[in-house]
């Protein structure tokens, strides 16, 4: 079984620029979560997604970042303009309905 | 509201060693548990995972964990550590809803010497 996949896995932007990160899930799995690492940190939510739908963007900074999963599979993350901060390991994660979550490799953001 | 604590942003052991990551949880409903480790460049991988079955889990590499209700904590172990044991371990809770969000620590790396 193919797991999660995740493009671009890096990135260097200059700030004020925009980036799009995609993520493919595991086939068949409903939920889809984007999570930022910021260094030294563990994993913090953006958002959660069950099949189209939003189920928490409650940590989306949404005056910059936004996001959408195409069709309840695909999903892109965007930023727009990227700030310094931005600055992070952005994982993707997927789960079957009320089950454990699998995690791509993610994408390194430097924004300088 | 749920949050997890990690006692120590490093650990260094003897290959060979006894292995110990602390974890210790808050949590206003009674919890899921998960320990995972990342490996430089790479995703998160699940470890092992406590959900109400027996408190004492085992998980993959040798690894276990034991749920401790009373210390409200969920600490990681191995009895002997091997050089492919260092990478980064997070532990991470949720509430029994199926599975629902993750709040991670903010980790624990552990280095492991000849």
């Amino acid at each position: 079984e193919a797991g999660v996949a995740q493009s671009p896995r890096y990135k260097i932007i200059e700030k004020r620029q925009s980036v799009a990160f995609w993520c493919n899930p595991i086939s068949g799995h409903a939920t889809l979560y984007w999570y930022q690492q910021i260094l030294g940190q563990g994993p913090k939510l953006l958002i959660q997604f069950q099949n189209n739908g939003v189920v928490d963007d409650s940590q989306l900074p949404k005056d910059r970042f936004s996001a959408e999963r195409l069709k309840g599979v695909d999903s892109t993350l965007k930023i727009q303009p990227a700030k310094l901060e931005d600055s992070a390991v952005y994982l993707c994660a997927s789960s079957p309905d009320r089950g454990e979550q699998y995690f791509g490799p993610g994408t390194r953001l430097t924004v300088t | 509201a749920q949050s997890v604590t990690q006692l120590g942003s490093h650990v260094s052991v003897s290959e060979g060693a006894l292995v110990l990551l602390r974890c210790n949880y808050s949590s206003s409903v009674p919890p899921y548990l998960f320990w995972y480790v990342q490996y430089p460049n790479q995703g998160l991988q699940l470890l092992l995972k406590y959900t109400s079955a027996a408190t004492l889990v085992k998980g993959i590499n040798g690894f276990e964990a034991e749920f401790k209700k009373s210390e409200t904590s969920f600490h990681l172990t191995k009895p002997s550590a091997h050089m492919s044991d260092a990478a980064e371990y997070f532990c991470a809770v949720s509430d029994r809803r199926g599975y629902s969000t993750l709040t991670f620590g903010k980790g624990t790396m552990l280095l492991v010497s000849p």
